[in-house]
């Protein structure tokens, strides 16, 4: 079974630019989740899916960050305009509603630096 | 809120020691509670303990549930250098689309 793909693995941009991660979850998860993890920090969510749909946004900054799940399959995150602080590693997770309940798939993961 | 506490932040140990990772938690309607490793980028799944399953083992990993105390640890025992990680805690509350609370993670550093 393939895992969760993420790309691009690294990027680097300056503030003010934009960016935008992309995030393929395992066949057939319904949820897909993206979390920020800041250096030194657990895994923070900041979207939560559910097929096309938004659970939970609840920790999103909305003025800057946007993603969306079109067609209930890949998942785009984006940024813009990036902030130092938007340094972190982004990763995608995702979870089978028919599977065990909370447990989640990770992908590798993107690491965003902002100069 | 949901909060999840883990001790201690970080860990040295040489190879063959025995370690005991702690997790603690505040979580409405606690439903999950899931020990994951974390090395270079991506997190591994390890164990998830339920009310229904408060024991878990595998190889030389273990971990235990204690829901009045609201905790949980994770032992590893006989310690080698590829167990060296990020031990991330989180917990997950009733409902379907409940979300994961993770703790800040324990860094272990298994010397040779």
């Amino acid at each position: 079974e393939a895992g969760v793909a993420q790309s691009p693995r690294y990027k680097i941009i300056e503030k003010r630019q934009s960016v935008a991660f992309w995030c393929n979850p395992i066949s057939g998860h319904a949820t897909l989740y993206w979390y920020q993890q800041i250096l030194g920090q657990g895994p923070k969510l900041l979207i939560q899916f559910q097929n096309n749909g938004v659970v939970d946004d609840s920790q999103l900054p909305k003025d800057r960050f946007s993603a969306e799940r079109l067609k209930g399959v890949d998942s785009t995150l984006k940024i813009q305009p990036a902030k130092l602080e938007d340094s972190a590693v982004y990763l995608c997770a995702s979870s089978s509603r028919q599977g065990r309940h909370n447990e989640q798939f990770f992908g590798p993961g993107t690491r965003l630096t902002v100069l | 809120e949901d909060k999840v506490v883990q001790s201690p932040l970080s860990l040295v140990v040489h190879e063959g020691d025995t370690v005991t990772l702690n997790c603690s938690y505040e979580v409405t309607n606690f439903r999950s509670l899931l020990w994951y490793k974390q090395e270079k980028k991506a997190p591994t799944f390890l164990f998830m303990l339920t009310s229904s399953g408060i024991e878990k083992k595998s190889g030389r990993l273990s971990s235990i549930l204690d829901k009045k105390e609201l905790s949980s640890i994770l032992n590893i025992t006989a310690t080698q250098t590829g167990d060296s990680a990020i031990y991330l805690c989180a917990v997950g509350g009733a409902g379907a689309n409940s979300k994961l609370t993770f703790g800040k993670g324990i860094t272990l550093s298994v010397r040779p």
